[in-house]
């Protein structure tokens, strides 16, 4: 048990469609961080919260993405407008103060 | 820029044989240095980390890599391999703080035949 949480693990929609997901820490960690991960590839960061604070965003965060992370403890990922490439594995992990990132087991999206 | 480079996308061994992952980094500050393991349809799972104390690092599951900076890199091995260590293994750098991203290679697939 990492000590994160993901929901939902799958997700089908449709091209077009906004799409929700949310990332729970088991306790109020300073560091959260978004990957997303396609298939054969390794995780691609997308951003990073430190307490309620993005203090990273990649520019493969399009303006279609948009994270929060209201209160300092659970985060979201909301993606409008979903195209065809957004498929992919978007992973959540909690950060440590020891540099360690622990990693949830991940929304599995797939854009018809 | 950080970069992370795994070479062999896919390596076989037989079951009680050598495990030998390689991974080669690129950083322009002392790195931290990780090795994670993901299984089918999951989540990635930490074997082990590097962050400037011993250069040599033990993980979970009989895994250990050794950091060497004049060579950059960080291989992975483990002395004998389990059928159970069949999966998808990711080396990572970020830039030694402690808020870093971090930065992926592209996985090695590691098969163990019977």
């Amino acid at each position: 048990d990492t000590g994160v949480s993901q929901n939902p693990r799958h997700k089908i929609t449709k091209r077009g469609q906004n799409v929700t997901f949310r990332c729970d820490p088991i306790s109020e960690h300073n560091r959260l961080y978004w990957y997303r991960q396609t298939l054969g590839q390794g995780p691609e960061f997308l951003t990073y919260f430190q307490n309620e604070a993005q203090l990273e965003k990649s520019r493969l965060l399009s303006d279609r993405f948009s994270a929060e992370r209201p209160k300092g403890s659970f985060s979201t990922l909301e993606i409008q407008r979903t195209e065809q490439g957004d498929s992919a594995m978007y992973l959540c992990a909690r950060g440590t103060d020891s540099g360690e990132q622990f990693f949830g087991p991940g929304t599995r999206l797939t854009v018809l | 820029a950080q970069s992370v480079t795994q070479l062999g996308s896919h390596v076989s061994v037989s079951e009680g044989a050598l495990v030998l992952l390689r991974c080669n980094y690129s950083s322009s500050v002392p790195p931290y240095l990780f090795w994670y393991v993901q299984y089918p349809n999951q989540g990635l799972q930490l074997l082990l980390k590097y962050t400037s104390a011993a250069t040599l690092v033990k993980g979970i599951n009989g895994f250990e890599a050794e950091f060497k900076k004049s060579e950059t890199s960080f291989h992975l091995t483990k002395p004998s391999a389990h059928m159970s260590d069949a999966a998808e293994y990711f080396c990572a750098v970020s830039e030694g703080n402690q808020g870093g991203k971090l930065i992926f290679g592209q996985g090695t697939e590691l098969s163990v035949k019977p």
